[in-house]
């Protein structure tokens, strides 16, 4: 089974500023998706970006990056610049190929950008 | 293209009373998923249909059940309702084409069991 850790429960950054949220999981899949998805107080799940296992490359959208490093099963969201409309709750998730279909979700942490 | 919808969108029913959850994916996506969301439990996985076929199912009881049409939209039941059943459930369609196995989610249905 696989499992998504996210250490960070809450975190707060002041606008324009950069801050990182943290991603472990564990698996013994060797082909695999990882997703970021931000969900607002509307509670409307939007997909940030997402990693596919096999790439090396770090995967970015716009102010937002990745850090993925395979072998430590780590998977670190960067977000640049940081606006008040970041404020969200943001969630890390996995998909082994083999059960596509199936998102397996950290707990989420809380992301608070400050004025 | 017309995001995910769900409906109803809030929903109040009574323990022992059963419910019927309404899914319509977008345009082309023939692979629909289904989440309970609650601040205990997080986010979690109940079931997926492909071509009315389910593939997957997490670890809920016999009581959640869903079917999908061939339309692809999709319907999920929760029976005999109990108080812990309160929750938002979440829909989301993928394309699975090619590599695109990404998610979009639907506004999801607040439910509460009284």
């Amino acid at each position: 089974a696989q499992t998504v850790t996210q250490s960070q429960p809450e975190m707060s950054v002041q606008e324009a500023e950069t801050v990182t949220l943290s991603c472990t999981y564990d698996t013994s899949e060797n082909n695999y998706y990882l997703f970021w998805y931000k969900q607002p107080p509307s509670r409307q799940m939007i997909l940030v970006i997402r990693q596919e296992a096999y790439k090396q490359q770090n995967a970015t959208e716009n102010r937002f990056s990745v850090n993925f490093q395979k072998a430590a099963k780590s998977f670190s969201l960067k977000i640049s610049d940081s606006q008040l409309g970041d404020t969200a709750m943001y969630f890390c998730a996995f998909m082994a190929l083999p059960s596509y279909g199936k998102l397996t979700f950290g707990q989420g942490t809380i992301l608070t950008v400050h004025p | 293209k017309a995001g995910v919808t769900q409906t109803p969108r809030y929903l109040i029913k009574t323990r022992g009373q059963q419910v019927t959850l309404s899914c319509s994916p977008i345009s082309g996506h023939r692979s629909v998923s289904w989440y309970q969301q609650t601040p205990g439990q997080g986010l979690q996985f109940l079931f997926e249909y492909f071509s009315e076929t389910q593939r997957n199912k997490g670890n809920f009881p016999g009581r959640f059940s869903g079917r999908q049409f061939s339309n692809s939209r999709s319907e999920m039941n929760v029976s005999t309702l109990e108080l812990g059943d309160s929750a938002l459930y979440l829909c989301a369609s993928s394309l699975i084409q090619g590599a695109a196995y990404e998610q979009y989610f639907g506004p999801g249905t607040r439910l509460t069991v009284t």
